[in-house]
């Protein structure tokens, strides 16, 4: 069965980057893109980024354009999310997940990664 | 960018109610719309995909109609397990975009 298993919990400070990995199994990975989700404390869900692990095209939200990084290994099965100079404002939940079929509605979630950002 | 806008933010409900959330797009995303229900803690659970298809598994007390610029989430009978927050996600043309959110208590 598909499952993604995502690394653990971050803490930051104000300035530094972080790396968040996505590890993909129970399909062939290179046949659906990963999208990246995060979530703020009590607030909602926010899109960040597209990859196709098939040819490395990349999606991004405007305001990460700079300072977010997606990539996948197609040798590990595992996408990685590289956000730089974080500030309090990154403080979220970091997701990785997968669409169900042609569509990108999102059926498949990995746990999530808790990233906080504190001096 | 194709904003939504999602309400009510909240939406005060008993079990037995029929429960509708309401969900608006800036300009036409054909169908290209998914609902998903998430619990505290937990990631989002897709519920319904390209508007109206429901996803397998998921209790058929769902429902989801719409297309071009309004959608509806429906729930024909709440059930306790349905005490959550829910969201609208686009995905007809990048950037996608997710609703703010519905809080269902």
């Amino acid at each position: 069965q598909v499952h993604l298993e995502q690394s653990g919990g971050e803490v930051k400070k104000p300035g530094a980057s972080v790396k968040v990995s996505c590890k993909a199994s129970g399909y062939t990975f290179t046949t659906y893109g990963i999208t990246w989700v995060r979530q703020a404390p009590t607030q909602g869900l926010e899109w960040m980024a597209w990859i196709s692990p098939y040819n490395g095209h990349t999606n991004l939200a405007q305001k990460f354009q700079g300072r977010l990084t997606v990539t996948t290994d197609t040798s590990t099965t595992t996408a990685h999310l590289d956000l730089r100079n974080l500030t309090s404002d990154d403080t979220a939940v970091y997701y990785c997940a997968r669409a169900g079929g042609y569509g990108g509605y999102l059926l498949y979630w990995g746990q999530g990664t808790l990233v906080t950002v504190s001096s | 960018d194709i904003q939504m806008t999602q309400s009510p933010s909240t939406l005060s409900a008993s079990v037995g109610d029929r429960v509708t959330i309401t969900c608006r797009a800036s300009q036409s995303v054909t169908n290209w719309l998914a609902w998903y229900q998430q619990k505290p803690g937990k990631a989002p659970k897709l519920l319904i995909y390209d508007a109206s298809s429901l996803e397998s598994g998921v209790p058929s007390r769902f429902s989801g109609s719409g297309s071009g610029t309004e959608f509806t989430l429906t729930i024909s009978s709440l059930q306790p397990d349905d005490f959550a927050t829910y969201y609208c996600h686009r995905y007809n043309s990048y950037p996608w975009t997710f609703g703010q959110g519905t809080k269902v208590e």
